[in-house]
């Protein structure tokens, strides 16, 4: 079944440190793939979308993810988070597949920042 | 801008009093969603518009029902509201249907509230 696996619930880190977002997923063949953002009582924004090429991709407010076929993996990352980062991010996968645009979410990742 | 716009931001119901949400968009894009979103819980797709073209989830209850009277609105009408349809109703729109090649725009939401 396809399915998007984000391991970790909530994470703190401080403000100016590294951060590393993990998302995994089952898929029988590779899906298109994207991040998005949630603020408290706002709708989702995109941070950025994979589709095919360079398997590094760089996205708004700093923010780049690495697709890893072997891993089945979209890590999200920013090498130095600032207070306003704090939200939920949410990783998706859409099929590649000309007939739909269904996503599918993961259950999400709270960040917290502290100063 | 060209936008995605969700009236009202917060809703409050009675429990079984029919209530309608509203969404509409500049973007003029061809198709819509509406997504629940339970509390730190993914947005789980209920419905899309593909231009006139209704598309059900299989797993959505048939209290919920939905209207697209024209490209630019789209209605989520729930018949008798539940306690367990208190939610964040989100409203997306992309393009076109492309594999996930289109990004989804999404408003800020509706909050409902069932007493």
């Amino acid at each position: 079944a396809q399915s998007v696996t984000q391991p970790d619930i909530h994470i703190t880190v401080s403000e100016g440190a590294s951060l590393e977002l993990r998302c995994n997923y089952s898929y029988g063949a590779t899906p298109y793939l994207f991040w998005y953002v949630q603020s408290p009582g706002q709708g989702l924004q995109l941070l950025l979308k994979y589709f095919s090429g360079d398997t590094l991709v760089q996205g708004i407010k700093g923010f780049e993810a690495e697709f890893k076929r072997s891993q089945s993996s979209f890590n999200l990352r920013k090498p130095s988070v600032h207070w306003s980062d704090a939200a939920e991010y949410f990783c998706a996968v859409g099929p590649p597949s000309y007939n739909t645009d269904k996503l599918i979410f993961g259950t999400g990742t709270r960040l917290q920042v502290f100063p | 801008d060209a936008m995605v716009i969700q009236n009202p931001r917060y809703q409050v119901t009675q429990f079984g009093k029919p209530v309608t949400l509203s969404c509409s968009q500049t973007l003029n894009h061809n198709v819509m969603y509406w997504y629940q979103q339970k509390s730190s819980q993914a947005p789980k797709l209920l419905f899309h518009y593909y231009d006139k073209d209704f598309n059900n989830e299989a797993d959505t209850p048939d209290n919920f029902q939905s209207r697209r009277p024209n490209t630019s609105f789209c209605f989520l009408d729930i018949r008798s509201p539940g306690l367990g349809d208190a939610a964040m109703y989100l409203c997306a729109t992309s393009r076109a249907r492309g594999g996930g090649l289109n990004e989804q725009f999404f408003g800020p939401g509706t909050r409902l509230t069932v007493l």
